[in-house]
């Protein structure tokens, strides 16, 4: 079963306007980690963001802000004014053991200038 | 800090052959994870080291798969026997041990499989 489910496959927007990104997991566990992670055309995935299940305080962080709401599973993802350079695909990641993480299909984000 | 780095970047094999890909962590991490990532997907766990031991192993690590971490240090993966199914990408990432219970996993630029 999927652990991690982002419903969006693409998306493309033109530069400045803002993009939420979704994320929907499944645990059964009380004690989980949630993590975004950015993968530009060169590869490399990125870390940009890492919550534990106990701490829903939504984060911002220059463009970047999270929602995390536990009551619907999800931790949401948003990029304010994006940018070209913003271009990639995110991934949502979740960790119920301290050694794996279960990767989401990931988003392709289009931003034209 | 450097981060993590794997080589070869890119591996163009025929089928039936074998290869080997290295991975460095970044230095002091001391925990080595290894993910494989097909085309459209998320990376997908295949195996993880603490120090020298290998403590977990993926149902995906079939038997032409094997990873050492010898010395706790870099780390192999081989693969057997090369099918066409292998064809991805391998990323490598590491992570230091805190007091954490889940450490945030560093990845490498990946080494891209692709078996003819």
């Amino acid at each position: 079963a999927q652990k991690v489910t982002q419903a969006q496959t693409e998306i493309s927007v033109v530069e400045k306007e803002d993009v939420t990104l979704d994320c929907v997991y499944e645990t059964r566990d009380t004690t989980y980690y949630l993590f975004w992670y950015k993968q530009p055309p060169s590869g490399e995935l990125v870390f940009l963001i890492r919550r534990n299940s106990f701490d829903e305080q939504n984060e911002i962080s220059g463009r970047y802000s999270w929602n995390f709401q536990k009551s619907t599973s999800s931790f949401n993802f948003t990029i304010t004014a994006s940018q070209v350079v913003d271009s990639a695909v995110y991934f949502c990641a979740l960790s119920e053991v301290r050694y794996k993480l279960s990767f989401g299909a990931g988003t392709t984000v289009t931003v034209r200038a | 800090d450097t981060g993590v780095s794997q080589d070869p970047r890119h591996k163009i094999t025929k089928r039936g052959q074998n290869v080997t890909f290295r991975c460095d962590p970044i230095s002091e991490h001391n925990r080595l994870y290894w993910y494989r990532q097909t085309l459209g997907q998320g990376p997908e766990f295949l195996t993880y080291f603490q120090n020298e031991a290998q403590l977990e192993k993926s149902r995906l690590l079939s038997d032409r798969f094997s990873a050492e971490r010898p010395k706790g240090s870099f780390s192999t993966l081989e693969i057997q026997r090369t099918e066409q199914g292998d064809s991805a990408m391998y990323l490598c990432a590491s992570s230091p041990v805190r007091t954490h219970r889940t450490d945030t996993q560093y990845f490498g630029p990946g080494t891209r499989l692709t078996v003819l």
